[in-house]
C-alpha cells in the first residue's frame, strides 16, 4: 500500500531558529515528491517539487531534501518567521499521473516569539 | 487573477440533507479535483476531470457526485449527507493530469452533518 508517513506530528520553535521535517514514504513506481504549506484555513500552496534524480530544491528559506534510495525527505526551515507557523504536508506523485498523489498527514509548525 | 475559488466557505447540514459545493478556476486548466481532508489525515481523492466531458472517480468517491459543467467550473454533490462527511473539501487544478504539473488549491469549503 502506498503510504507517506511525515515526523514529528507537531513541534514548537522559537523564532530566528532552525527546523527540520521528516518524510519517509513506501510509493511504487515514484514519479516526484512535492512539499506544501497549509495556512490555517486555507488551501495548500506548493513550495518545492523534486523528481528522483533531485537531491536538492530551495526556496527561499524552505530546503527540501530527497533521497530515493532510503525513500526519505526532508524540509528545513531556515531563520524561521511567525509566518512560517503551518502545517507542512510532503505529497508523492504514483507514476506519472497527477492524480494519483499520496499525502501525508502533515507536521504543524508553531514558531513563537 | 482569483487562483481557485470556492462557494460556500462553511455550511452546515443535517443527516440526509443535499447540498453542492461549487468549485472555478481562471488559469484555464484542463484538469480539476476535489479532495476530502480529515484531522490527523492526508487529503484524500473524491473525483477528478482530466479534461472537459470527462469525471473519474478517486480514492473516496462513494456518497458523492461531480458535474464538469465547463472548463472553469467543477462541482461536488452530495445527495444524502451523512456525519462521516463532515470534513474540509478542498478543489484544485493544473494544467493536466501529467505529474509534473503542480495542482494549485482552493481555499477549501468546511462542512458539518449533524
Amino acid at each position: 500500500k502506498n503510504q507517506v508517513e511525515q515526523s514529528p506530528q507537531s513541534l514548537i520553535i522559537l523564532e530566528g531558529k532552525n527546523c527540520t521535517l521528516q518524510c519517509n514514504y513506501t510509493v511504487s513506481p515514484f514519479s516526484n515528491l512535492r512539499w506544501y504549506k497549509q495556512d490555517t484555513g486555507r488551501g495548500p500552496v506548493s513550495l518545492t517539487i523534486m523528481t528522483f534524480s533531485e537531491n536538492t530544491k530551495s526556496n527561499g528559506r524552505y530546503t527540501a531534501t530527497l533521497d530515493a534510495d532510503t525513500k526519505q525527505s526532508s524540509l528545513h526551515i531556515t531563520a524561521s518567521q511567525l509566518s512560517d507557523s503551518a502545517s507542512y504536508i510532503c505529497v508523492v506523485s504514483v507514476g506519472a499521473a497527477g492524480n494519483k498523489l499520496t499525502f501525508g498527514g502533515g507536521t504543524r509548525v508553531l514558531v513563537k516569539p | 487573477n482569483a487562483g481557485v475559488t470556492q462557494t460556500p466557505k462553511f455550511q452546515v447540514l443535517k443527516t440526509g440533507q443535499s447540498m453542492t459545493l461549487q468549485c472555478a478556476q481562471d488559469m484555464n486548466h484542463n484538469s480539476m479535483y476535489w479532495y476530502r481532508q480529515d484531522p490527523g489525515m492526508g487529503l484524500r481523492l473524491i473525483y477528478y476531470s482530466a479534461s472537459e466531458g470527462t469525471t473519474d472517480k478517486g480514492e473516496v468517491p462513494n456518497g458523492y457526485n461531480v458535474s464538469r459543467l465547463n472548463k472553469r467550473e467543477f462541482s461536488l454533490r452530495l445527495e444524502s449527507a451523512a456525519p462521516s462527511q463532515t470534513s474540509v473539501y478542498f478543489c484544485a487544478s493544473s494544467e493536466s493530469t501529467d505529474a509534473i504539473y503542480e495542482q494549485y488549491f482552493g481555499p477549501g469549503t468546511r462542512l458539518t452533518v449533524t
